[in-house]
């Protein structure tokens, strides 16, 4: 069964440094994703990609966050200058169509900011 | 945020009983309502996901939608032991990007 798959499974980085958080979606898949997930509170949406560019993105990612798709199989997202809040599970998602309801999950990548 | 509301639970059943799990919301724009399932350190599955008000059904799961009382409901009938997980109710305006999720209600079902 095809899977998105998020590497690494856990980062651990120091404040300020930057991190690259990568993720491969489902080959067919045309639309992606970025969610995180801080302990104990709810999954927060970050950012939607398709066609090489941001679709949509909340308020959470300002300028310290970026994504990329750097090849035809990666899909990238990067904190410039991590900050202690930074911490959190980052999803990853991908859908064939635009269609929310079909979004695939990948594991996640646990980031902890020390 | 207060958007989608979910009672955290824990929630412990044993085997065989009927689960029913709940979510609240403020944003009557809502039209797509999901629920995914967790396992522990797992990305969100997709479970179901429901169009506007009314039923729907898939094996034990039967989700249910409430517009009027801005109320969605998961139930899981016979519930097994391979139930246990974070069940997460989410929802968005449109076939769009955003999903607001609930915090997740963590459900151990006891053999």
């Amino acid at each position: 069964e095809p899977e998105v798959t998020q590497t690494p499974s856990h980062q651990v980085t120091q404040m300020g440094q930057e991190v690259i958080l990568r993720c491969v979606p489902i080959s067919n898949h045309l639309y992606f994703y970025w969610y995180r997930q801080i302990l104990g509170q709810k999954v927060e949406f970050l950012v939607s990609f398709y066609n090489n560019e941001i679709s949509e993105k909340s308020e959470i990612f300002d300028d310290q966050f970026s994504v990329e798709r750097p090849d035809g199989s990666n899909f990238t997202l990067k904190i410039r200058s991590t900050k202690l809040e930074d911490s959190a599970m980052y999803f990853c998602a991908s859908s064939r169509r635009g269609m929310n309801t079909e979004a695939f999950f990948g594991q996640g990548t646990r980031l902890t900011v020390v | 945020q207060k958007e989608v509301e979910q009672d955290p639970g824990p929630l412990s059943v044993p085997e065989g009983a009927i689960v029913s799990l709940n979510c609240t919301y403020s944003n009557s724009a809502f039209q797509y309502f999901m629920w995914y399932r967790q396992y522990s350190r797992k990305g969100p599955e997709l479970l179901m996901y429901t169009y506007s008000s009314g039923n729907k059904e898939d094996g034990r799961f039967t989700a249910q939608v409430d517009k009027s009382s801005k109320y969605i409901s998961l139930f899981i009938r016979d519930s097994q032991p391979s139930d246990s997980a974070t069940y997460l109710c989410a929802m968005s305006l449109n076939t769009g990007n955003q999903f607001y999720f609930g915090t997740g209600t963590s459900l151990t079902v006891i053999p």
